[in-house]
């Protein structure tokens, strides 16, 4: 079956950095995609990755390894504005998107 | 219109009733998907479709039905409501630069 695992909450402080990682087993790997979903409001995308490595936007890079089905979400100099769910998606062989559960960040003053 | 827009925002609903929820795009993408999102669960796809007169079923169809007769509308009709059917809807439309999807606000659906 296709399955993405990713941590249901996570905790970091104001001004820090925090990782949320994502794990996947798919049928076919067309991309996995990063998206950010604050309480009540719809899912906004954050970034893309298909090939291997990291790919920086500002405060939020993503990395990506695909030999290892196995991606993370980096965010630096951490503000509030950042409480919120974290959702990692990978789209499959028929161009869906498998989607995880989402990683609630809770981000303390 | 700016992008995605969905109605009504919120409803309760008895169960048994019929609904439709609207869900209405001017970005021009040719697909088109209606997702739910539970407490716990990952985004779950109901339908979707590749383009103007075309409908394919997702992971959790049943009790669903969509249409898609032009770009821009894609409705989702629950023909007999039931409480499992409680949760958030998005609808979504794909066709970034990356394919990515861009989501709709949502319709709070409560089925008592």
């Amino acid at each position: 079956g296709q399955n993405i695992d990713q941590p249901t909450e996570m905790t970091a402080t104001e001004g820090a950095i925090v990782q949320i990682n994502c794990t996947y087993q798919t049928s076919g790997f067309n991309g996995l995609f990063w998206y950010q979903q604050h309480a009540g409001e719809a899912p906004t995308f954050l970034s893309y990755n298909v090939l291997d490595g990291l790919e920086e936007k500002g405060r939020f890079s993503s990395f990506l390894s695909r030999s290892k089905g196995y991606s993370y979400l980096l965010l630096k100099e951490l503000q509030m504005k950042d409480s919120a769910s974290y959702l990692c998606a990978v789209m499959d062989s028929n161009y869906q998107l498998i989607w995880g559960a989402g990683t609630k960040l809770i981000i303390k003053p | 219109i700016a992008g995605i827009t969905q109605a009504p925002t919120s409803q309760i609903l008895a169960a048994g009733r019929r609904m439709t929820l609207r869900c209405t795009q001017d970005m021009r993408h040719n697909a088109m998907y209606w997702y739910r999102q539970d407490l716990g669960l990952g985004l779950r796809l109901i339908h979707y479709s590749n383009t103007a007169g075309t409908t394919g079923k997702g992971e959790v169809p049943d009790g669903y039905s969509v249409s898609r007769a032009n770009t821009d509308d894609f409705p989702l009709t629950l023909a007999s409501a039931v409480p499992s059917q409680t949760s958030v809807y998005f609808c979504a439309t794909g066709g970034g630069e990356h394919n990515e999807q861009f989501f709709g606000p949502g319709t709070r659906l409560t089925v008592l």
